[in-house]
């Protein structure tokens, strides 16, 4: 199956401190998506990204499929992004199962 | 629009008991997963539901049996639960776009086996 592997595996920032995270995979693959769990344990949609950028806000993504990776920038970090961001990877058959990497668990600091 | 929605929130059982999670979706959605995430760890699939009537084993099916009961719900059945059990378990559900798939999860069931 599909490896993924996140990076770094935490993170500490003091507040108003930017951050890129990253994701590898070892496959091709045309599902990505990235989740925020906040410290309440509950998923939070941030990005579906199988290709290109996209921005909300602080946060931008940026898919590189050839190449096998992903990032996540957040800038201007606040209080409230930390907890843990999952990359979940998968293809389009097989209903879009995905295969999680084990996260980057980001705290930020006041 | 609830989304997708988990019951119970929180569960203890003895080894050897039994239970169903249960899980319901309002948005329309074809697919649904059960995941399970222990301390540390990112989220393994236990089943999938491409389509009504359809189930499929994920990464880590031992122990465990699905339901499709209709196109809104996926149930998670433990028949003899055991302490390896112990973890949240999340349900999901997602539909083919033009892009592919996009997951969405419940809030997660806190199970601990005793």
């Amino acid at each position: 199956g599909i490896q993924v592997e996140q990076s770094p595996p935490d993170l500490i920032l003091q507040e108003g401190a930017n951050s890129t995270l990253r994701c590898n995979f070892s496959d091709s693959v045309n599902n990505l998506q990235w989740f925020h769990q906040n410290p309440w344990g509950q998923l939070i949609n941030l990005f579906y990204i199988p290709s290109g950028t996209k921005q909300n806000g602080r946060l931008s993504a940026t898919t590189v499929a050839t190449e096998r990776y992903s990032l996540l920038y957040i800038s201007s970090s606040q209080t409230t992004d930390s907890g843990v961001y999952f990359c979940a990877v998968g293809y389009n058959t097989n209903a879009g199962k995905s295969t999680f990497g084990d996260g980057t668990t980001l705290t930020v600091k006041p | 629009n609830a989304g997708v929605t988990q019951t119970p929130k929180f569960q203890v059982l003895k080894t050897g008991q039994s239970m169903t999670l249960q899980c319901a979706q309002d948005m329309n959605h074809n697919s649904m997963y059960w995941y399970r995430q222990d301390p540390g760890m990112g989220l393994r699939l236990i089943y999938y539901s491409a389509s009504e009537g359809t189930t499929d084993k994920g990464e880590v099916p031992n122990g465990y049996n699905v339901s499709r009961l209709n196109k809104r719900e996926f149930s998670l059945r433990l028949e003899s639960a055991a302490p390896s059990q112990t973890s949240v378990y999340f349900c999901a559900s997602s539909d083919r776009l033009a892009g592919g798939y996009e997951q969405y999860f419940g809030p997660g069931t806190r199970l601990t086996v005793t």
